[in-house]
């Protein structure tokens, strides 16, 4: 089964703070993503990313970066933290299967409050 | 960015009732998938499809793949009180890795 692992569920950071919440996937899949889920809104995608130091900008990137250096590995960002980020964020990952078509799976979410 | 309509919005129904919901887009996909999200969870892979016509079971899911390629539908037969929760269709366009996503279905059902 596939696995990908968000290392924390929940988090409560002030305004301003540098927040990493970080993501793990164990299937060796090209592509990975982070989403925010908010009432009303539906899934957004931040930023995506379809290899190591590879990444593209989502719908929503601003107020957010990310870094991949590892295949496994994507973290998301945010450099000063608003509460206007308060949200609950999912991580996925997806294998690269071209015109064939890819399924995303998604991690269990962090719970960000910016108090 | 684009999203889905994803209808109903919201159902309530009695246990053992079937359910119908669906996904439409103006835009042609060639995968659409469905997912299940209960309460403070990520959501979870129920079906996937990947051929126009495509029609799969889950146990008691089923969904099929419109032929014109801009629409999908999941149906779960005999509800069970665990079927709870929201429900997302999720397409992705040829040549893109991103998925475009429904609002959701939020099901309750009622024992």
């Amino acid at each position: 089964d596939v696995k990908v692992t968000q290392s924390s569920r929940y988090l409560v950071k002030r305004t301003g703070e540098k927040v990493f919440l970080e993501c793990v996937q164990d299937m060796d899949h090209e592509n990975m993503f982070w989403y925010r889920q908010d009432p009303g809104l539906g899934l957004r995608l931040i930023y995506f990313s379809y290899d190591v130091k590879m990444k593209e900008k989502g719908d929503i990137p601003e107020g957010y970066s990310v870094s991949r250096e590892k295949k496994e590995r994507f973290s998301l960002i945010l450099e000063s933290a608003s509460t206007n980020q308060t949200s609950m964020y999912l991580c996925a990952s997806s294998e690269d299967r071209g015109v064939l078509g890819n399924t995303i799976y998604f991690g269990e979410g962090s719970w960000l409050t910016v108090v | 960015g684009q999203q889905l309509n994803q209808s109903p919005q919201s159902m309530f129904i009695q246990e053992g009732e079937d359910v119908s919901m669906n996904c439409t887009s103006s835009s042609i996909f060639n995968t659409w998938l469905w997912y299940k999200q209960d309460p403070g969870e990520g959501p979870v892979l129920l079906i996937a499809l990947y051929k126009a016509g495509e029609l799969t079971s889950n146990g008691r899911l089923t969904a099929q793949f419109g032929i014109t390629r801009k629409d999908s539908f999941l149906n779960i037969s005999a509800s069970i009180p665990s079927d709870v929760g929201i429900y997302f269709c999720a397409g992705r366009q040829g040549g893109s890795e991103k998925l475009v996503f429904g609002k959701g279905t939020k099901l309750t059902v009622n024992p």
